[in-house]
């Protein structure tokens, strides 16, 4: 599809299990992001990419969570040891360059993944 | 640090009235604002950008918004507004002052409901 890509779209898992998210960003985009968007609330940045190199994950709430983005395409989003406050929307969201330049390309997201957690 | 404030959480209009959609902002420096609609189980669309220039910028759908540099502000607007209008809407910043950063920060959102 053209647009960004999230799987699952659902997640239901135990409280202290680990969970991976996949995202595929639009072809050929450069910079890849992760948000948590919680009930009611707006998306909350975690992690940033460009091509591989993650440049900042100052909004990583805990060592639990991890990102990786090893061939500059497809990003996993991990969450180690869940817990019940690790429920949310996770979204991804790719644009087609980085810095200044990318200001002008707007972050394109995908429908994200819903956590569950029990 | 780059905050949004958006301090009303539901906005109720009826057809074909004028809507506004208020928003706020704080950033060290010079910001970058944008809006994004987002529907029911599904991911944000980018509505329109304020990057530099006419502080009036116009977006997708319609929709317009005014930077306002002494007020802090990037009002969303539309002079007539539709049922399919009714979404959820978020304004969002970048401080471009802060070298490398390149993350938004959103607003609570605004539920927009236009009645028939």
């Amino acid at each position: 599809g053209a647009g960004v890509s999230q799987s699952p779209r659902y997640k239901v898992a135990k409280r202290g299990q680990d969970v991976a998210l996949r995202c595929d960003p639009i072809s050929g985009h450069v910079s890849l992001f992760w948000y948590q968007q919680a009930l009611g609330q707006g998306p909350e940045f975690l992690t940033y990419f460009q091509n591989e190199a993650q440049l900042d994950k100052s909004g990583l709430p805990s060592d639990r969570f991890f990102a990786e983005r090893p061939e500059g395409s497809v990003s996993t989003l991990k969450i180690q040891r869940t817990q019940q406050e690790d429920s949310a929307v996770y979204l991804c969201a790719s644009s087609l360059v980085h810095g200044d330049r990318g200001l002008w390309q707007p972050q394109h997201f995908g429908d994200g993944t819903r956590l569950s957690i029990l | 640090a780059q905050s949004v404030a958006q301090p009303e959480d539901q906005v109720n209009v009826a057809e074909g009235n004028p809507l506004t959609v208020k928003c706020t902002y704080s950033v060290s420096g010079n910001p970058y604002l944008f809006w994004y609609v987002q529907y029911p189980n599904r991911g944000l669309q980018f509505l329109l950008k304020y990057i530099t220039g006419d502080n009036l910028v116009k977006g997708s759908y319609g929709f317009e918004a005014e930077f306002n540099k002494s007020q802090t502000s990037f009002h969303l607007k539309k002079p007539s507004a539709l049922v399919s209008d009714s979404a959820l809407y978020f304004c969002a910043v970048r401080d471009i002052s802060n070298f490398g950063n390149e993350k938004l920060t959103f607003g609570t959102g605004t539920r927009l409901t236009i009645i028939p």
